[in-house]
């Protein structure tokens, strides 16, 4: 059975800080997302990544295949990236998702 | 271009009862899966349909079932409701069961009481 695991759960900031999310899986994946969720429910995929690196804006994430672990970092914190951030994965042979149990990130002016 | 549209946004039933939940993915994506969150136990997969066929289902009683139209849109449905079915339920629709990533709807709050 494929455990994600997310750290940290919850996560407290200063505007401008540099933040680091970290996602570790135990199975062969074919595909890792990043996703956030804003209070009200809604979700955007940030990233979806099979190795290497993919950087959007002040997001980056980062994916190490052989040791099973991915980290979304993000530059410059504002209060407006205040939000849940999940990670998804994609099992190698499987069209399904199991997701983390996200990191809650609040980010104070 | 439109984006993942969910009916209704929110629903209040009743113990016992049975609710149907929509979702239209977005146009040309033929791929559509639906995910249940609860504070408890966070994202969970329900079910992933793609050309009409359902092509995985997740680990949740008989109650939950689906399906998706010609068009591509799908519903949902939960039979017998529990007050543990309590939750938002998200939709998502890709390309090509989700080898180019999902988009997501803004979800369906269900309250059971």
């Amino acid at each position: 059975k494929n455990e994600v695991e997310q750290s940290p759960q919850n996560l407290t900031a200063q505007e401008g800080e540099f933040i680091t999310i970290n996602c570790s899986y135990s199975v062969g994946i074919s595909a890792l997302h990043w996703l956030q969720q804003h209070p009200g429910g809604g979700i955007v995929s940030l990233f979806m990544l099979s190795s290497g690196k993919k950087k959007h804006g002040r997001l980056i994430a980062t994916i190490n295949i052989q040791e099973k672990h991915s980290s979304l970092h993000i530059t410059a914190s504002h209060p407006r990236d205040s939000a849940v951030y999940i990670c998804a994965v994609r099992e190698s042979g499987y069209s399904t998702l199991t997701f983390g149990k996200g990191t809650m990130l609040l980010v104070s002016p | 271009k439109a984006g993942v549209t969910q009916t209704p946004r929110y629903l209040i039933k009743t113990r016992g009862q049975q609710v149907t939940l929509s979702c239209s993915p977005i146009s040309g994506h033929r791929s559509v899966s639906w995910y249940q969150q609860t504070p408890g136990q966070g994202l969970q997969f329900l079910f992933e349909y793609f050309s009409e066929t359902q092509r995985n289902k997740g680990n949740f009683p008989g109650r939950f079932s689906g399906r998706q139209f010609s068009n591509s849109r799908s519903e949902m449905n939960v039979s017998t409701l529990e007050l543990g079915d309590s939750a938002l339920y998200l939709c998502a629709s890709s390309q090509d069961e989700g080898y180019y990533g999902y988009t997501f709807g803004s979800g369906t709050r269900l309250t059971v009481v």
